[in-house]
């Protein structure tokens, strides 16, 4: 089944302890993304990347990292973690960076930072 | 700068009637991709419909079908027969430019009643 996995789906943490969420898909897709959601601002992109080794800033990417050793995963990494970066996050994949084709998103993380 | 524009937070339908989910948009991108998503309370992101920029017919996906008046640059979501399932939060989502990435609305929550 063609989809995006994202672990973990839940996690709450204390500030400033690093933590990493997984991204993982199996449909090959060269665009990979990670956006966050915040009631009442909609979904906003923090990273994206268009290729192995190729990553760039999004809208709202302070305090995160991001890298793309391989195609299918693309994990974000929180070095310090802040209670501002409590929300929820999605990852997303889609075949090309072009306009048409759809993104597929993965399940979320719901990240607490206390 | 490109920009998504959903002017009703919430709207009510009773169920088996039709409703229309408003969106606009601005950009300058003559090429760029329209799409529509579904976020239920469980969190995931649901994808609905897709509107090319060069599309000369409205797209239609089973009771879905998206308005598109591109002089007017409006792009939206029309669900008929609404059931209760259909209860959610719809983000319209424009994609363009070299960035790749889709650029959300603040959403609507539709809520169905029986």
């Amino acid at each position: 089944e063609a989809q995006v996995t994202q672990n973990p789906r839940y996690l709450i943490t204390v500030t400033g302890k690093k933590l990493t969420v997984t991204c993982s898909q199996n449909m090959n897709h060269e665009y990979m993304s990670w956006y966050r959601q915040d009631p009442g601002l909609g979904l906003r992109q923090i990273y994206y990347s268009m290729n192995v080794e190729v990553t760039d800033k999004g809208d709202v990417p302070e305090g995160y990292k991001v890298s793309r050793k391989e195609k299918r995963n693309f994990p974000l990494i929180l070095e310090s973690p802040s209670p501002n970066q409590t929300s929820l996050y999605f990852c997303a994949s889609s075949l090309s960076v072009g306009p048409a084709g759809e993104q597929y998103f993965g399940p979320g993380t719901r990240l607490t930072v206390t | 700068a490109q920009k998504i524009t959903q002017t009703q937070p919430g709207m009510f339908v009773q169920e088996k009637e039709a409703v229309t989910l408003d969106c606009t948009y601005d950009t300058s991108d003559p090429s760029y991709g329209l799409f529509w998503y579904k976020q239920p309370s469980s969190g995931e992101m649901i994808f609905l419909i897709y509107q090319g920029s060069y599309d000369q017919q409205n797209a239609t996906e089973g009771r879905y079908s998206l308005n598109f008046q591109k002089a007017r640059k409006s792009a939206n979501l029309v669900i008929s027969a609404s059931q209760l399932g259909d209860s959610a939060m719809y983000f319209c989502a424009m994609k363009g430019g070299s960035q790749g990435n889709l650029i959300f609305g603040k959403g609507t929550k539709l809520s169905v009643k029986p």
